[in-house]
């Protein structure tokens, strides 16, 4: 089952809109990472948030944690046509090693 | 950077044939992992290795073995393909701590006629 549920499913927005994401889980984590994946191919790593901080920035991306709500927002600021692609939040569960249990995605259409 | 590779893009195969997706790594990594990603379902971790001739079951083994003969190379095997294994292959490599990311291959969109 999945850890990690993306909200929405599916998002579009006018270029130079911000964009949020949001991602709920279920159990105690270590760490929650986003994650992109451009249409056909490989995902890519964009952030790491561990469970004992609250905000992290990096460039236009920012990444929120509340541990208490278990949930997570990724906000993608002054969005850009390339920056269309989905976005996965995968979770590091307190008890499971290394094992990242990934979301269902919400798929980012930015419209030039 | 961390580069990990598959071996096809794209792959047709017929049911009942013998499917060998490769994926090799070039950092040394400890960890690798196979998922097949649906639509609607995310990605499903099928294997995973942790060193050189050791795996663990994921979620959704069935049908599908793994083989680890090198560090750097992680293979999956389906020995006798059917339909309902159409989907996107995605390989991933990480270090061991439990904190790290992983990286991910481009994928192998495999089709089984």
């Amino acid at each position: 089952s999945q850890q990690g549920e993306e909200d929405p499913q599916a998002l579009s927005i006018q270029e130079g809109e911000n964009a949020t994401m949001n991602c709920s889980y279920k159990t105690s984590i270590n760490n929650l990472q986003w994650y992109r994946q451009n249409s056909g191919r490989g995902l890519v790593h964009l952030i790491l948030i561990r469970s004992n901080e609250r905000e992290k920035h990096s460039g236009r991306l920012r990444v929120t944690l509340d541990t208490s709500k278990k949930s997570s927002s990724l906000l993608i600021t002054a969005s850009r046509a390339a920056d269309t692609a989905s976005y996965f939040c995968a979770t590091v569960p307190a008890n499971a090693g290394n094992m990242l249990t990934f979301g269902g995605g919400t798929r980012l259409m930015v419209k030039p | 950077d961390v580069k990990v590779t598959q071996s096809s893009r794209y792959l047709v195969k017929r049911t009942g044939e013998k499917v060998f997706l490769e994926c090799v790594q070039d950092m040394d990594h400890e960890n690798m992992f196979w998922y097949r990603q649906d639509p609607g379902l995310g990605l499903r971790l099928i294997y995973f290795s942790y060193d050189v001739k050791m795996k663990e079951k994921g979620d959704i083994p069935e049908g599908y073995s793994v083989s680890r003969e090198k560090k750097e190379r992680f293979s999956l095997i389906l020995e006798s393909a059917s339909t309902n294994q159409t989907s996107m292959y995605l390989c991933a490599s990480s270090l061991p701590t439990r904190t790290d990311t992983q990286y991910f291959g481009p994928g192998t969109r495999l089709t089984v006629l």
